[in-house]
């Protein structure tokens, strides 16, 4: 199946800061999505992304299919960013599941 | 626009024991989904539904089991609980298509947290 990597596994940042995710995947997608786990364990939505850029306020995300990677940007961080941000990707053809990496987990400092 | 529900939010069993989740998918999405998280294992794919239809499952063993109704509300039953099955299932649904456009947009329910003692 689909491997997906995420790094950083973890990121300490500084209040105000900026970072950057990334995500590879080894083949097609045809959908990506970057998820924020809030502390009682929802998958917050952040992008629907299988290629492209998006920008939603601090939060902006770019994925190049064609070399099989995503990044998340996350600009003048704070301290309500922290916590597990997912990427999971379905594959080409439809095979109807999220393959999920492993999580980056970011702990913003005030 | 309500999200997608997952019921009951907490549940702690006895190993052997048998459990059922509930999921009510956002409204007019067909395609339902579950996974389960542990620290371990990370989040792992179980199965998807669409119009009452499993079209794909995850390497799970067969005490895992799910269906869905013709409202599209999905449920999972895990029967002969082991204290491994103690986990974070979630449940996604989503649209699949959007004016004729492939859109696979999954949202999530905020989960039931199992504790198998």
């Amino acid at each position: 199946g689909i491997q997906v990597e995420q790094s950083p596994p973890d990121l300490i940042l500084q209040e105000g800061a900026n970072s950057t995710l990334r995500c590879n995947f080894s083949d097609s997608v045809n959908n990506l999505q970057w998820f924020h786990q809030n502390p009682w364990g929802q998958l917050i939505n952040l992008f629907y992304i299988p290629s492209g850029t998006k920008q939603n306020g601090r939060l902006s995300a770019t994925t190049v299919a064609t070399e099989r990677y995503s990044l998340l940007y996350i600009s003048s961080s704070q301290t309500t960013d922290s916590g597990v941000y997912f990427c999971a990707v379905e594959s080409r053809p439809n095979d109807y599941k999220l393959s999920f990496g492993a999580g980056t987990t970011v702990t913003v400092r005030a | 626009k309500a999200g997608v529900t997952q019921t009951p939010r907490y549940l702690i069993k006895t190993r052997g024991q048998q459990v059922t989740l509930s999921c009510s998918p956002i409204s007019g999405h067909r395609s339902v989904s579950w996974y389960q998280q542990t620290p371990g294992q990370g989040l792992q794919f179980l199965f998807e539904y669409f119009s009452e239809t499993q079209r794909n499952k995850g390497n799970f063993p067969g005490r895992f089991s799910g269906r869905q109704f013709s409202n599209s509300r999905s449920e999972m039953n895990v029967s002969t609980l082991e204290l491994g099955d103690s986990a974070l299932y979630l449940c996604a649904s989503s649209l699949r298509v959007v004016r004729g456009q492939p859109n696979t947009e999954a949202f999530f329910g905020q989960g039931t947290r199992l504790t198998v003692v």
